[in-house]
């Protein structure tokens, strides 16, 4: 049974930092890694999709890699702003559904 | 409006009370799932469905039932409430199961 593990379970940081947020899975037969992002009280918005033949994707400011035979991948989040204090969950992709890991919320203050 | 939606929004209901919570999309998505967030489970699934007439449990099916007439709607029953069911339910659409899903606002629900 897959397990999707993300940590820290909470960051706080200043404004400007690059940070680091890690997920981890147990089973290394996987279509696709993605990160999302959730803001509170609201739903799921996809920020990043890595293919499993793919080792990393950006997007602006974001770096997610992905690294299958260790069951590791990590959004990278650089010049961190206040706009960006949100839960981040990373989701494993099989044939068919998605599995969630716990998330990272994260608070960015000025 | 384009996009998936979800009604209602918020919801309280009793113990042993049906309910029944809807989600619609347009973009003809022939896959659709639900799924509840609860503090320190992160998003669970509950069923999901690959096509109309085909539906599939999750990973905490139990109380709940779904169908699927249309491709364009998926509604959760739950069929006699309890305090544990009590939680954020999400509803996503996406073309394939593992792949990019699209999720709706969510609807709160609480059991008393």
């Amino acid at each position: 049974k897959q397990e999707v593990t993300q940590i820290p379970a909470a960051l706080s940081v200043p404004e400007g930092e690059n940070l680091v947020l890690n997920c981890s899975f147990t089973d290394s037969a996987i279509y696709n890694l993605q990160w999302f992002r959730q803001d509170p009280g609201k739903g799921l918005t996809s920020l990043l999709l890595i293919q499993s033949s793919q080792r990393e994707q950006t997007s602006g400011r974001l770096n997610a890699s992905l690294d299958k035979s260790s069951g590791r991948s990590t959004l990278y989040i650089a010049a961190s702003q206040p706009g960006d204090s949100a839960t981040y969950l990373c989701a494993v992709g099989g044939t068919d559904k998605l599995i969630f890991g716990t998330g990272t919320r994260l608070q960015v203050f000025p | 409006d384009a996009g998936i939606t979800q009604s209602p929004r918020y919801k309280i209901t009793e113990t042993g009370r049906q309910v029944t919570l809807m989600c619609h999309q347009t973009w003809s998505h022939s896959y659709m799932f639900w799924y509840r967030q609860d503090l320190g489970h992160g998003l669970r699934l509950i069923y999901y469905s690959a096509a109309a007439d085909i539906t599939d449990k999750g990973e905490v099916p139990d109380g709940y039932v779904v169908s699927r007439s249309k491709t364009e709607n998926f509604p959760l029953t739950l069929e006699s409430a309890t305090r544990s069911q009590t939680s954020v339910y999400f509803c996503a659409s996406g073309s394939s199961g593992g792949w990019e899903q699209y999720f709706g606002p969510g609807t709160r629900l609480t059991v008393t």
